[in-house]
């Protein structure tokens, strides 16, 4: 099993260029989480979704969307990149609440 | 809402010494869950332990070892005879039973451990 896999690893952005980030798991969790790492602050939860077709926003969602098509992935989206946003993003998923979440390798963005 | 105080940015040790990692957190639920979570240079995270609230039995996994305390609201880390491969950085987390899909991350602390 991968577990929770991640693309790109690493990517440059101009302000204002929209990406699109994948996290794919292969354990059938129903749970799926990003979050973004900024120095000193810890990892903050930015959307999540508890299953196929749902999504919730977390602690800082502004400036991203996602979307969850299908039980393995979880996209998330960053319509116009802004300087702010660059970060290290994780992708976790966990089996059911209050579980244990299994993250990702990150990417790592930078803004321009 | 819930918080988690890890007060501690830095902490250097040589080898073989023991260090305790603390964590302090704050949440008005009385079913949570508490984790601890490495992640080494490499930068991925890598899961350690998970306890609830209604399990306050320390835990002791071969050199790491946790103490969780209610009443100090506490879940401290403990490493004995630390190595190398200790140096990470460790995050303590806590999520909320009435709010189980926010897990909140201390801001970490940084181990370095010198041979």
């Amino acid at each position: 099993n991968a577990g929770v896999t991640q693309t790109p690893k690493f990517r440059v952005l101009k302000t204002g260029q929209s990406m699109t980030l994948l996290c794919a798991q292969d354990m059938n969790h129903e749970y799926m989480y990003w979050y973004r790492q900024d120095p000193g602050m810890g990892l903050r939860l930015i959307h999540y979704s508890v299953g196929e077709g749902t999504t919730a926003k977390g602690e800082v969602p502004d400036g991203y969307n996602v979307s969850r098509l299908k039980k393995q992935n979880f996209l998330l989206g960053l319509e116009s990149a802004a300087p702010s946003q660059t970060s290290v993003y994780f992708c976790a998923s966990s089996y059911m609440e209050w579980e244990t979440q299994y993250f990702g390798p990150g990417t790592r963005l930078l803004v321009l | 809402a819930q918080k988690v105080t890890q007060a501690q940015t830095e902490i250097s040790v040589v080898e073989k010494e023991d260090v305790t990692l603390d964590c302090v957190y704050e949440t008005r639920d009385t079913t949570y869950y508490l984790f601890w979570y490495k992640q080494p240079p490499s930068g991925e995270l890598v899961f350690l332990i998970r306890r609830n609230s209604f399990d306050e039995q320390n835990e002791i996994s071969g050199r790491y070892s946790w103490n969780f305390q209610k009443s100090t609201s506490s879940f401290n880390f403990t490493i004995t005879a630390s190595q190398v491969v200790d140096s990470a950085v460790y995050f303590c987390a806590l999520s909320e039973a009435g709010n189980n899909n926010d897990m909140r991350f201390g801001a970490g602390t940084r181990l370095t451990v010198k041979p």
